[in-house]
C-alpha cells in the first residue's frame, strides 16, 4: 500500500542553524500539507501546497519557514533560524483531493529537537 | 473560526469494554469531521470520516462515529476494546467551502485498554 514517508525520524538541531524536513509523499497526489504537534499540544496546520505554491498557511508560518517541491517527488519544509519553540514533531501529509473531503494520508513524522 | 473540543485527555477501558472517546467542534455550518488513530511511532491514519451522507459512519477495525449536529458531536464508540486498540485518537474537521482541505485537530485522547 502507497504510504508518505519522512526524513530523518529525528533531527536535532542548535537554535539559529536551518533544518530541511523531507516528505515524499504517495506518488498520484496533488496535494500536499505540513502540520506540528508541540509535545503536549494539538497537531497544527502550518501549510497547504498546490501546483507549486502555497494555497494557504497559518500564522505560525512565518518568514523562518518555506517549502518546496525541488523535484517530482520529494516535498520539503525548510527552518532558516531555529528557535527553542520549533521543537515538535513534524508531520506531512498528502492527498489526492478529487472530491472535497479526500483523505489526507499521513507520514510517521520528524521529531525536531531544538537546543 | 472552526474548533474541536476533545473532552478527556486520557481514557482507560479493561478489555471487552465500550470505548467512548468524544469530540465537539464549533462551526455555524457543519464541516466534515474525521477521526483519526496513532499508533507508536507512526503517522495517523483514517478510521472514519463523516461527509453528510449517513449521520452514523463505520469505520475501520470496529469503530464507528455518530453525527449528531444538535449537540455539535462525533463520539466515537466501539462495542468492545481489544489490547491492540491502545493508541491516541485525534478528531479532525475541514471546512465544507475550504479550497485547501486543511485539518483542525483536537487534542487527542490517548486510550489505554487494560487487561
Amino acid at each position: 500500500e502507497p504510504e508518505v514517508t519522512q526524513t530523518p525520524s529525528h533531527q536535532v538541531t542548535q537554535m539559529g542553524q536551518e533544518v530541511i524536513l523531507r516528505c515524499v509523499p504517495i506518488s498520484n497526489h496533488l496535494y500536499f500539507y505540513w502540520y506540528r504537534q508541540i509535545l503536549g499540544q494539538k497537531v497544527e496546520f502550518l501549510v497547504s501546497f498546490y501546483n507549486n505554491e502555497i494555497s494557504e498557511k497559518s500564522e505560525i508560518f512565518d518568514d523562518q519557514f518555506s517549502v518546496e517541491r525541488p523535484d517530482g517527488s520529494n516535498f520539503t519544509l525548510k527552518i532558516r533560524s531555529t528557535k527553542l519553540e520549533d521543537s515538535a514533531m513534524y508531520f506531512c501529509a498528502s492527498s489526492s483531493r478529487t472530491g472535497p473531503f479526500d483523505e489526507q494520508y499521513f507520514g510517521p513524522g520528524t521529531r525536531l529537537t531544538v537546543t | 473560526a472552526q474548533s474541536v473540543t476533545q473532552l478527556g485527555s486520557h481514557v482507560s477501558v479493561s478489555e471487552g469494554a465500550l470505548v467512548l472517546l468524544r469530540c465537539n467542534y464549533s462551526s455555524s455550518v457543519p464541516p466534515y469531521l474525521f477521526w483519526y488513530v496513532q499508533y507508536p511511532n507512526q503517522g495517523l491514519q483514517l478510521l472514519l470520516k463523516y461527509t453528510s451522507a449517513a449521520t452514523l459512519v463505520k469505520g475501520i477495525n470496529g469503530f464507528e462515529a455518530e453525527f449528531k449536529k444538535s449537540e455539535t458531536s462525533f463520539h466515537l464508540t466501539k462495542p468492545s476494546a481489544h489490547m491492540s486498540d491502545a493508541a491516541e485518537y485525534f478528531c479532525a474537521v475541514s471546512e465544507r467551502l475550504s479550497n485547501t482541505g486543511k485539518l483542525i485537530f483536537g487534542q487527542g485522547t490517548t486510550l489505554q485498554v487494560k487487561p
